[in-house]
């Protein structure tokens, strides 16, 4: 595709219930981003897959969040037994080249609005 | 990474330059600053980014100060779709956790007609 695809574009859930996000991220980008922007504020990092493999998921707040990317293409944000302060705006993103490349630049979706009622 | 300071709101008519300006005093030498922006209900865009030069592309300037302390982000001829939330990011050139884009609140600039 153009760019980094988000699914769905709006997800109502129920506290408590089980929801999984989708990313197609572009096409050929090895790295992947999960970030999570809440109201009024800047996005805050997630995860972060090199390939298949998450390289680094320091940002994840809990157990309850867990991140996949079998194929190393699509990926797919997994949040467990949802709570209402899960509520924002997760959003993927895509690059190229590899973190440390001095011309690195992320592509973002536009990311999926969660809301736990 | 180096923090960095935005004000939080600006103004700007519609056809004239918008001058956005951001201070990272605590930046390393071997810190690029980088800007994106974000239009409402989209996910950040790339914009630029340099390390000591001065920058331009297609989307806009980059004016570093030759101490490196702050810089500004230049729209030669701001439109109504520039109205946007601006991001001023310093990474690490390499190694470590650079990847981790650190967004902070950022700037809301808003074109006015």
């Amino acid at each position: 595709g153009a760019g980094v695809s988000q699914t769905p574009s709006n997800k109502v859930t129920e506290k408590g219930k089980y929801v999984e996000l989708r990313c197609d991220p572009i096409s050929g980008h090895t790295a992947l981003y999960w970030y999570r922007q809440s109201l009024g504020q800047g996005p805050e990092f997630l995860i972060y897959f090199q390939g298949t493999g998450a390289a680094d998921d320091s940002g994840l707040p809990n157990d309850r969040f867990f991140a996949v990317r079998p194929e190393g293409s699509v990926s797919t944000l997994k949040i467990q037994r949802t709570e209402r302060g899960d509520s924002a705006v997760y959003l993927c993103a895509s690059s190229l080249t590899p973190p440390g490349h001095l011309n690195e630049k992320l592509f973002f979706g536009s990311g999926t609005q969660l809301s736990v009622l | 990474d180096a923090k960095t300071t935005q004000p939080p709101s600006m103004d700007c008519a519609e056809g004239r330059a918008a001058n956005l300006p951001c201070n990272h005093s605590t930046i390393s030498g071997n810190e690029y600053v980088y800007w994106y922006r974000q239009i409402h209900s989209q996910g950040p865009q790339y914009i630029i980014h340099g390390l000591k030069n001065n920058e331009t592309n297609e989307m806009a300037s980059l004016i570093i100060t030759e101490d490196r302390k702050s810089s500004t982000l230049i729209l030669p001829h701001a439109t109504l779709r520039d109205t946007a939330v601006y991001y001023c990011i310093v990474i690490r050139a390499s190694g470590g956790s650079n990847y981790k884009l650190t967004f902070g609140k950022g700037t809301l600039l808003t074109v006015n007609p």
